[in-house]
């Protein structure tokens, strides 16, 4: 089965700093570029960024540039998301998703999807 | 920078069709998405490349273009289809995706 298994939930401090987990199966890992995707508690869809995990290609949205880093690391066909510095603005559910895995007719589509990690920053 | 523009709510009888649009001047050059997010859940991709339909979508969701603007339509809503809806795409580039801010399909 085809899928992206996101780690847990996550309750920190303002100034502390965090790495999520975006783990892929069933398919081939290096092949599929992964994005990440922000849902603040109410709210839309916002894009964050992408990694292309077989060259870690990756591009930025601006409005996320310089606030996030994306990683990937393939010989354990995992995505990572991560803060130096987390602020509570940060609270929200954080999606990975992956760019046609299912079919390559759904190039551009983000058709797999994961679970979801809720991060929550509190002092 | 690059926004999808998508009315904030949309509202149908049940057996009524709903449209919901997606705006933006890259449209005519950039594919078109279309998400479900049902509460507590992941969204679920129903249409990509404007206007097909993914294995295992309901032909009543079918998706069109049309200049600067696509539309998801629903045809004979159902009680089930009351959800959020996103658009996605990329900016004119290609190296940029975004999401439009959504649209609460509410079924009456």
């Amino acid at each position: 089965e085809v899928q992206l298994v996101q780690s847990g939930a996550e309750v920190k401090k303002p100034g502390e700093s965090l790495k999520i987990s975006c783990k892929g199966s069933g398919y081939s890992f290096t092949s599929y570029w992964i994005g990440w995707v922000r849902q603040m508690p109410g709210k839309g869809l916002e894009w964050m960024g992408i990694i292309y995990p077989g060259d870690s290609d990756t591009r930025y949205s601006p409005s996320f540039q310089g606030q996030v880093t994306i990683s990937a690391d393939k010989s354990i066909s995992t995505a990572y998301l991560q803060w130096s510095s987390l602020k509570a603005s940060d609270t929200a559910m954080y999606y990975c998703a992956g760019q046609g895995i299912r079919d390559l007719r759904f190039v551009g589509a983000f058709d797999i999807w994961g679970q979801g990690t809720m991060v929550t920053v509190s002092s | 920078s690059y926004e999808l523009t998508q009315p904030p709510s949309v509202s149908v009888s049940p057996g009524q069709t709903a449209r919901i649009t997606c705006s933006a001047d890259a449209l005519p050059k950039q594919y078109a998405y279309w998400y479900q997010q049902k509460p507590g859940q992941a969204p679920v991709l129903v249409i990509y490349k404007d206007s097909e339909r993914p294995s295992g979508i309901p032909e009543r969701f079918s998706g069109s273009s049309s200049g600067t603007t696509v539309t998801l339509t629903i045809s004979g809503v159902q009680a089930e289809d009351e959800a959020d809806y996103y658009c996605q795409s990329a900016d004119s580039s290609g190296t940029s995706w975004v999401f439009g801010g959504g649209t609460k399909l509410t079924v009456l």
